[in-house]
């Protein structure tokens, strides 16, 4: 596709509720980012793909996160027993060069958990 | 660590007034700089960057920002703006090279116009 596109758009999950996120990056790109942004702030980076290689999860606020791009395209964040916090706005970003020269974000995933 | 402070919350300009958002940076070589706008339930499109070279860069939308090492700032500004310049705006900070440009986020500056 043209961009970085994400689904679902929109998510609306009960507390303890498995729920996973799909980011189809740019046909091509080797770095994928995953961030999540709450209301009112700025994005916060979660995780970071090489191809299939999982560099730095360093981000990732709890084991109950967990992401995946096994064939180093599409990625698929996981967050498993979700809770209330967990309402965010979840980023997808991708970029042709391993070094992230210029990274184009999708329009995110909208998680709200009740 | 790296950090971004965007000091200004919200600002409200006059259409067809200049604009300038003010972005402070702590790291210890020197940054990518990125800006960034978001407008409500999209996501977020790049406005320009800096790597190295012209320490005054360009972007799209009429925008141009100044990195100053001196004073670890990287401005935003535009001479005039449009009432579709009303968004939030990110200044972000990133390494590059092996950690893939891992970015970090200021707090963003919300930007209001008025006719």
């Amino acid at each position: 596709g043209a961009g970085v596109s994400q689904s679902p758009r929109y998510k609306v999950a009960k507390r303890g509720q498995d729920v996973a996120l799909r980011c189809d990056p740019i046909s091509g790109h080797v770095s994928l980012f995953w961030y999540q942004q709450a209301l009112g702030q700025g994005p916060e980076f979660l995780t970071y793909f090489q191809n299939e290689a999982q560099l730095d999860k360093s981000g990732l606020p709890s084991d109950r996160f967990f992401a995946e791009r096994p064939e180093g395209s599409v990625s698929t964040l996981k967050i498993q027993r979700t809770q209330q916090e967990d309402s965010a706005v979840y980023l997808c970003a991708s970029s042709f060069t391993r070094d992230g020269n210029t990274i184009y974000f999708g329009e995110g995933s909208w998680l709200t958990v009740v | 660590a790296q950090s971004v402070t965007q000091p200004d919350i919200h600002i409200t300009v006059s259409e067809g007034a200049s604009l300038e958002l003010r972005c402070n940076y702590s790291y210890g070589a020197t940054p990518y700089l990125f800006w960034y706008v978001q407008s409500p339930g999209q996501g977020l499109q790049l406005l320009l960057k800096y790597f190295s070279g012209d320490t005054l860069v360009q972007g799209i939308k009429g925008f141009e920002a100044e990195f100053k090492r001196s004073q670890s700032s990287f401005n935003l500004r535009k001479p005039s703006v449009h009432w579709s310049d009303a968004a939030e705006y990110f200044c972000a900070v990133g390494a590059g090279g092996a950690a893939g440009n891992k970015l970090t986020f200021g707090g963003g500056t919300r930007v209001l116009v008025k006719p």
